[in-house]
């Protein structure tokens, strides 16, 4: 069965700090997806970043980058220049498609950062 | 380009009582999903559904929860006789193809039932 760690849950950072949010997933497919969220204080999930299996490519946008590692099981997140509007709950997950029909998430338990001046 | 909608955003329901959330998808999604976050959790998936078909209720539970997305209108999520441990926030998420491809999701509706 799909499950995802996150083992981190609460960081806090002073402004202008990178930040790295880990995330180590298991699953048994071979196709597979890894997603990252982000939950604000005001609730809703705005969706970040969506890596395939086959993709091993590190990605960057912005002060965004993310660390795909299949040998780890891995799919980091990390921020730099960290700034105070980052302050929200990141949730990783991941989505198996071995059947051929990818369906559900399966979600981390979240890693709540703290962005202070 | 509206996102996903989903009301009522705030439901109160007294133990017993019915609730019924909506979600409306993404103009040209025809995949929806709904998610429970219990308070300080993650979210745990309950049901995926196309128009007219659920394709997967693996984390529905058995009694009282039911979902259905008709041909005309919104996705509904029924939670009949509700008690306390429904109190939640209920996401809702649509996609344009299956769950391969990203999720967007809604404000989500916070049920408290007292």
């Amino acid at each position: 069965a799909q499950k995802v760690t996150q083992a981190q849950t609460e960081i806090s950072v002073v402004e202008k700090e990178d930040v790295t949010l880990d995330c180590v997933y298991e699953t048994r497919d071979t196709t597979y997806y890894l997603f990252w969220y982000k939950q604000p204080p005001s609730g809703e999930l705005v969706f970040l970043i969506r890596r395939n299996s086959f993709d091993e490519q590190n990605e960057i946008s912005g002060r965004y980058s993310w660390n795909f590692q299949k040998s780890t099981s891995s799919f980091n997140f990390t921020i730099t220049a960290s700034q105070v509007v980052d302050s929200a709950v990141y949730f990783c997950a991941l989505s198996e498609a071995d059947t051929g029909t990818a369906s559900k998430l399966t979600f981390g338990t979240g890693t709540r950062l703290q962005v202070t001046l | 380009n509206a996102g996903v909608m989903q009301n009522p955003r705030h439901l109160v329901r007294r133990r017993g009582q019915e609730a019924r959330l909506r979600c409306s998808p993404m103009k040209g999604h025809s995949h929806v999903y709904w998610y429970r976050q219990l308070p300080e959790e993650g979210l745990k998936f309950m049901v995926y559904l196309q128009k007219e078909n659920i394709i997967d209720e693996s984390g529905m539970p058995k009694e009282r929860f039911s979902a259905e997305f008709p041909k005309e209108g919104p996705s509904i999520l029924r939670i009949q006789q509700v008690v306390r441990g429904d109190s939640a926030a209920y996401f809702c998420a649509s996609s344009l193809r299956d769950g391969s491809y990203e999720q967007y999701f809604g404000p989500g509706t916070r049920l408290t039932v007292t």
